[in-house]
């Protein structure tokens, strides 16, 4: 099955700033199947971009995703109090599915 | 919008069954393209596949939890649902039901129930 390592394991930042996650795979995915999912304390993960690129429904444009391969990276332009929260990044490719282990974010 | 909600004992003894319904609404269960899907959470940690069920009765289970898992879907109340057996403490989480939305080659999580802590303690 496919490994999907994140990076940093936390990221301590201030609200303004932005971001850039990143979430390696161990092998190519050979789609652009990879997804980005946002969770708050308390709360159940939600889904931010699919494809890799595309933004589901609703998220604001300050979130965007890009990669191909085995890297991928979503980027926050800037951050709002409201996007400290842990970022779980997906691969479905590639049967099984994996999660990567999840990048907090947290205000400094 | 699709919304999902699970529902089941907060509180499962050693070596039972936990069972667990996932109630689909503001859409049918029935409708194509999407795999209906379990995943937990312990306490502090990353999400955790179980697997995933199709209307069509279709099943995948991720094989750290294969052989203790069964999901079934009720098409006439628009639900699916989960049974893990012989539990043990380290079945403890937050379990989640989600919309696998099919894309060629597999599926992303869409929307996600709000989860439900189910405890294993005699």
């Amino acid at each position: 099955e496919i490994v999907l390592t994140q990076s940093p394991g936390t990221l301590s930042l201030s609200p303004g700033e932005g971001v850039t996650l990143s979430c390696r795979a161990s092998q190519s995915i050979s789609t652009t199947h990879l997804a980005w999912y946002q969770q708050k304390p308390g709360q159940a993960p939600r889904l931010l971009i699919y494809g890799a690129s595309n933004r589901a429904t609703g998220i604001p444009d300050r979130f965007s995703g890009s990669g191909s391969g085995t890297d991928f990276t979503l980027t926050i332009s800037r951050l709002e109090p409201e996007d400290f929260a842990v970022y779980y990044c997906q691969q479905y490719g590639s049967a099984p599915s994996t999660f990567g282990q999840g990048t907090r974010l947290e205000i400094k | 919008q699709v919304q999902l909600q699970e529902s089941g004992p907060g509180l499962v003894k050693p070596s039972q069954t936990l069972s667990l319904t996932c109630t689909v609404s503001g859409g049918s269960i029935s409708s194509g393209g999407y795999y209906w899907t379990w995943i937990r959470q312990p306490a502090g940690k990353g999400l955790e596949w179980i697997g995933r069920i199709h209307v069509s009765g279709s099943t995948y289970y991720y094989p750290s939890l294969n052989s203790r898992v069964t999901m079934s879907v009720d098409t006439s109340k628009n639900q699916f649902s989960l049974k893990l057996s012989s539990v043990t403490a380290a079945d403890t989480a937050v379990y989640y039901c989600a919309r696998g939305v099919y894309e060629s080659s597999g599926y992303y999580l869409d929307p996600w129930g709000q989860g439900t802590l189910v405890t294993v303690s005699s």
